[in-house]
């Protein structure tokens, strides 16, 4: 299983960009990349899912280098309400996978002043 | 977008009883469905995979007799919390993993209810 390393905790201002770096060196050629976000005393929130270069939705883009050695993820202009743990996964949820099982790390705690 | 709901939200007991929560997929149908477990200040922490119509699959540690897990159809999965202490006192997540369309480069997307407290006296 991919182990991922995440920073512990990154601060923001409102309407800066956020780049959240998330480390996987031994992912696996089936493996997804996949992040959440969680707010305190709720379920992760899915935020966005790639398997290789640029996956882009309403609310982040993810970035992922040839090797997928490593992945970032992209929050244009933050604002007080995206102060939450932020979460990178990586596993074989691939369609068709009998696995699918998804391993939480520590996270990375965002923090968006005003 | 996909919901997943839970039942209760919260729930207190007293040692030795035993809870019931519920996981539900509102608009789909999910074959798997995955129970984690968080304390306070902690990562989630898969407890175990549950497969419709077959028995759980428990991950390492997790005791499969004081956590029972049914899934009785494709939209409902159940975890019995059996003789609980206050150890077990904890948010408890369910999530549901829904099925990508029909293409190679699909995939399975997990979205996760929206977890129960429980707190065991």
């Amino acid at each position: 299983l991919a182990k991922t390393t995440q920073p512990i905790s990154m601060d923001s201002y409102e309407g800066q960009e956020v780049n959240i770096t998330c480390s996987h060196n031994n992912i696996a050629t089936n493996d997804y990349i996949t992040w959440y976000q969680q707010f305190p005393s709720q379920g992760p929130r899915f935020i966005i899912q790639g398997y290789k270069t640029k996956v882009t939705n309403e609310v982040a883009s993810l970035f992922i280098p040839a090797d997928r050695k490593s992945s970032t993820l992209s929050l244009p202009r933050v604002s007080l309400s995206d102060t939450a743990v932020y979460y990178c996964l990586v596993g074989d949820i691939g369609r068709g996978s009998t696995l699918g099982r998804l391993y939480f790390g520590r996270g990375t705690q965002l923090t968006v002043w005003p | 977008g996909a919901v997943v709901s839970q039942h209760p939200s919260w729930v207190i007991c007293k040692s030795g009883t035993s809870v019931k929560i519920e996981c539900r997929s509102l608009d789909f149908q999910a074959t798997t469905m995955f129970w984690y477990r968080q304390f306070p200040k902690q990562s989630l922490m898969l407890m175990a995979t549950s497969n419709e119509g077959s028995k759980a699959t428990y991950e390492q540690g997790v005791e499969k007799d004081k956590f029972l897990i049914n899934h009785a159809s494709l939209t409902l999965s159940t975890l019995t919390v059996t003789s609980a202490h206050p150890e077990d006192s904890s948010f408890y997540i369910c999530s549901a993993r829904e099925r990508g369309a029909l293409s190679v480069s699909s995939t399975d997307t997990q979205y996760f209810g929206p977890g129960t407290r429980l707190t065991v006296l």
